[in-house]
Parts: C-alpha cells; sequence; structure tokens
C-alpha cells in the first residue's frame, strides 16, 4: 500500500528557502507524477506543482520562478523548494500522486512563515 | 479558468444535498473533474476521479456528474450521514496544471 510523509522544518524565516520531502513506499517512485499541494489555515486547497522522475515538472504559475521540485528514486523521495518566502507562504504542505486524481496523500506537515 | 463551489451547504441526516462546481471559461466538460473529502484536521482523499468513477472503498451514496448546459460540475450525497461532515473539494484540469475550487463544507444537521 503506497504511503507518504512529508517531513522538513516547521517554521521558515521571511525571504528564506522552504525545503520539504515527501518520503514514497509502497510503490514505484518512477511511474507516476508527484504533486506538491499546500492549504493555508481555513481556506481551500491549492496546487503549487508537480515532478515526474524523468524530469518533467509542472509548476502553477502563481509561484513564477519560486518553485523547484525533483524527484529522487535512490532515496524514494519527492523535494519541494519554495524561495523567497512570505507570512502569505504559511500553509500546510501535502505531497499527493498525480494518478487519475490525487489518488494517495501525505499526512501533511505544517509550515509557519515567521521571524 | 477558476472552479467556483458554494462556501457552505447543510442538511439533515438521511438526506440527500448536492454540491456544485461551475466553471468560469472553457468547456466543464473538456477535461475531468475530481472530487475530494476532507475531514476536519485530516488530509483530502480522493472521493471521484474522471467525473463520476468511485475509487474502490467509497460508498455509492456519492455520486458525481457534469452538465454541459450549467457548465458545472455536481457531487449528490445521498443518505447523510454525520460522518459525511467535511469539506469537497472539486478539482480539474487545465493541460498540464491543476486547479481546484473554493471548497464547500458540508455541515450534517
Amino acid at each position: 500500500q503506497l504511503q507518504l510523509q512529508e517531513s522538513g522544518p516547521g517554521l521558515v524565516r521571511p525571504s528564506e528557502t522552504l525545503s520539504l520531502t515527501c518520503g514514497v513506499s509502497g510503490d514505484s517512485i518512477k511511474d507516476y507524477y508527484w504533486a506538491w499541494i499546500r492549504q493555508p489555515a481555513g481556506k481551500g486547497l491549492e496546487w503549487i506543482g508537480r515532478a515526474y522522475f524523468y524530469g518533467d515538472a509542472d509548476y502553477n504559475p502563481a509561484f513564477n520562478s519560486r518553485v523547484t521540485m525533483s524527484v529522487d528514486a535512490s532515496r524514494s523521495q519527492v523535494s519541494l523548494e519554495l524561495k523567497s518566502v512570505t507570512a502569505a507562504d504559511t500553509a500546510v504542505y501535502y505531497c499527493a500522486r498525480d494518478d487519475r486524481g490525487f489518488d494517495s496523500w501525505g499526512q501533511g506537515t505544517l509550515v509557519t512563515v515567521s521571524s | 479558468f477558476v472552479l467556483t463551489q458554494p462556501h457552505s451547504v447543510s442538511e439533515s441526516p438521511g438526506k440527500t444535498v448536492t454540491i456544485s462546481c461551475t466553471r468560469s471559461s472553457g468547456r466543464i466538460d473538456s477535461t475531468y473533474v475530481m472530487w475530494y473529502q476532507q475531514r476536519p484536521g485530516r488530509a483530502p482523499t480522493l472521493l471521484i476521479f474522471e467525473n463520476n468513477q468511485r475509487p474502490s472503498g467509497v460508498p455509492d451514496r456519492f455520486s458525481a456528474s457534469v452538465d454541459s448546459a450549467s457548465n458545472s460540475a455536481s457531487l449528490t450525497i445521498s443518505g447523510l450521514a454525520p460522518e459525511d461532515e467535511a469539506d469537497y473539494h472539486c478539482q480539474s484540469l487545465d493541460g498540464p496544471y491543476r486547479i481546484f475550487g473554493g471548497g464547500t463544507k458540508l455541515t450534517v444537521l
């Protein structure tokens, strides 16, 4: 059974880079797109982007050039980097498998941007 | 495009409720619509994929459709149970991009 687990710092300073990883177990990381989705407290879901092992990646234009995602098959991890964060980036961040919908999700990790 | 959902709906146990998801531009039937359930404090789970398909384990009380005339998708939940109280999110595709609606809070009175 597929399991996803997000990890990373819970607190990031403004203007710095948010870095998260998502551990994937129970299925081949090479066969799917893997997405990052976030949710500010009390608000809706926002798709950040998705990455594929073979180098393809698609990002939400709202993030411009701030976001980078990658898939590391040797570690079975998907990573997210979001640069130049502000308080508006405070949210729960989820990783999810993108396969006919987001059919499997991690539990999410809260990231707070504050000095 | 934008997907617009009602902020909240409420209905009594045992009744049927429908949640809409209206696409602002382009045809609703040009790309698939998915639906997710998110219980309080939990990650979302896939409820409906490809407009009206239920993943295994999702009860047939949950159904969905797409209506070209209103350019909207709908999620219908019949035989409402207290555990159906949750947020429901629609999602569609714009090429490689994934777009979510704002979410609807369902209260089971």
